[in-house]
């Protein structure tokens, strides 16, 4: 069970917009900035967004990342098929001292 | 370019201790108010932190892990280590060192490729 919660599965088709939830609590989302890491298949997680909507140097501006009280969402738009990965939420915890991850969403390019 | 890489055994037996070192190229591990963590992906599942350090050596442990977790660092060797006690079959996972920009951050930005340590159940 993880700390933030995200969902499962996610699909759409090439071109369209997709968005990703992840919810927290008030120790975690609620106090401190989210990061989003994408995980292609066989690969090490690679650095998405952090501070809720900051961009790494490469990541395209079709990736933007957003958050309000205790959740927050990252969105892709003009899906393309190499989009097709795990992504994963993270955030710093107050309460556990720690670094929490939603437990990964699956997205599927149709 | 920073570059982190995993070593150690890939079959640990249960109750031994899981060993791994990460060697830091590309970069300096002394450089002020970095860290230096591990994160680890079980077979098709998420992923877990498993805690962080600084190159003075204050340290993050995450709490489900900390009575068999010790992460330390050698600066001279630009290498930080892991060592988990008492594994189990729930310690199979493939191991990620990786490079924080704090201590109180989850902004993970250096991955090492990882490496996979299986205990037998």
């Amino acid at each position: 069970q993880s700390v933030l919660t995200q969902p499962p599965s996610a699909s759409e088709t090439p071109g369209q917009r997709v968005t990703i939830s992840c919810s927290g609590s008030s120790s975690n989302i609620g106090t401190n900035t989210v990061n989003w890491y994408q995980q292609l298949p066989g690969t090490a997680p690679e650095l998405l967004i952090y501070r809720n909507n900051q961009r790494p140097s490469g990541v395209p501006d079709r990736f933007s990342g957003s958050k309000s009280g205790t959740s927050a969402s990252l969105a892709i738009s003009g899906l393309q098929s190499e989009d097709e990965a795990d992504y994963y939420c993270a955030a710093w915890d107050d309460s556990l001292n720690g670094v929490v991850f939603g437990g990964g969403t699956k997205l599927t390019v149709l | 370019q920073l570059q982190l890489q995993e070593s150690g055994p890939g079959l640990v037996k249960p109750s031994e201790t899981l060993s791994l070192t990460c060697t830091v190229s590309g970069g300096s591990i002394s450089s002020s108010g970095y860290y230096w963590g591990w994160i680890r992906q079980p077979p098709g599942k998420g992923l877990e932190w498993i805690g962080s350090i600084s190159y003075s050596g204050s340290t993050y442990y995450n709490p489900s892990l900390k009575s068999r977790l010790t992460i330390s660092v050698d600066t001279p060797k630009k290498q930080f280590s892991l060592k988990l006690t008492s594994v189990t079959a729930a310690d199979t996972a493939v191991y990620y060192c990786a490079r924080l920009p704090g201590g109180e951050t989850a902004t993970i930005s250096y991955w090492g490729q990882g490496t996979l340590v299986t205990v037998p159940s």
